[in-house]
């Protein structure tokens, strides 16, 4: 099992330019999600998705696109990339509703994003 | 307000020597899960515990041990005989259910650790 994979794990971007932040996981984890990680503030969620064809909001969610379309892939889009969007971008995934320590969340490696 | 405080920002101990990360929680729930995290310098995000709410037992795992205390809504983290293998930022963090039975996480902001040979 390769766990949770991102790519890239560097982007520099410049203002207004869109990029899409890719996602995969392989073991077959209902639940994936997307968090930010800036200085001092810890990780805070993005978006998230319960499944393929349901996602939602989380606490930062504005400026970003998601979609979940498989299991497998949960690709994180930003439409107009911005320098408050520098940060380091963490995907995760947990088991699901139907499977004991559902919530326990494995994370990928993580994106480094710089917007100038 | 913050759900998880983490107050020591950094600390710096001395190899060999023990350490206490301090987290403290704030929840209404009463079913909720916590967790803690280790982020060593390259950076991914590894799991090192899961605790629900129903169960305050202390946990030991090798030098690492937890205390979870409903009373004082805290879950400290010992590791004992420190090693610089161990520095690192470590996160604690909550969960709580949200829509769709998802368990949101909140993170607090991170102890980092620095264990000086």
């Amino acid at each position: 099992n390769a766990g949770v994979t991102q790519t890239p794990k560097f982007q520099v971007l410049k203002t207004g330019q869109s990029m899409t932040l890719q996602c995969a996981q392989d073991m077959n984890h209902e639940y994936m999600s997307w968090y930010r990680q800036d200085p001092g503030m810890g990780l805070r969620l993005i978006h998230y998705s319960v499944g393929a064809g349901i996602t939602d909001q989380g606490e930062v969610p504005n400026g970003y696109n998601v979609s979940r379309s498989t299991t497998e892939d949960f690709p994180l889009r930003l439409l107009s990339a911005a320098p408050s969007q520098t940060s380091v971008y963490f995907c995760a995934s947990s088991l699901g509703p139907s499977q004991e320590s559902t919530d326990t969340q494995y994370f990928g490696p993580g994106t480094r994003l710089t917007v100038l | 307000a913050q759900k998880v405080t983490q107050a020591q920002t950094e600390i710096s101990v001395v190899e060999k020597e023990d350490v206490t990360l301090d987290c403290v929680y704030e929840t209404r729930d009463t079913t909720y899960y916590l967790f803690w995290y280790k982020q060593p310098p390259s950076g991914e995000l590894v799991f090192l515990i899961r605790r629900n709410s129903f169960d305050e037992q202390n946990e030991i795992s090798g030098r690492y041990s937890w205390n979870f205390q409903k009373s004082t809504s805290s879950f400290n983290f010992t590791i004992t005989a420190s090693q610089v293998v161990d520095s690192a930022v470590y996160f604690c963090a909550l969960s709580e259910m949200m829509g769709y039975n998802f368990n949101k996480f909140y993170f607090g902001s991170g102890t980092k650790l620095n264990v000086k040979p």
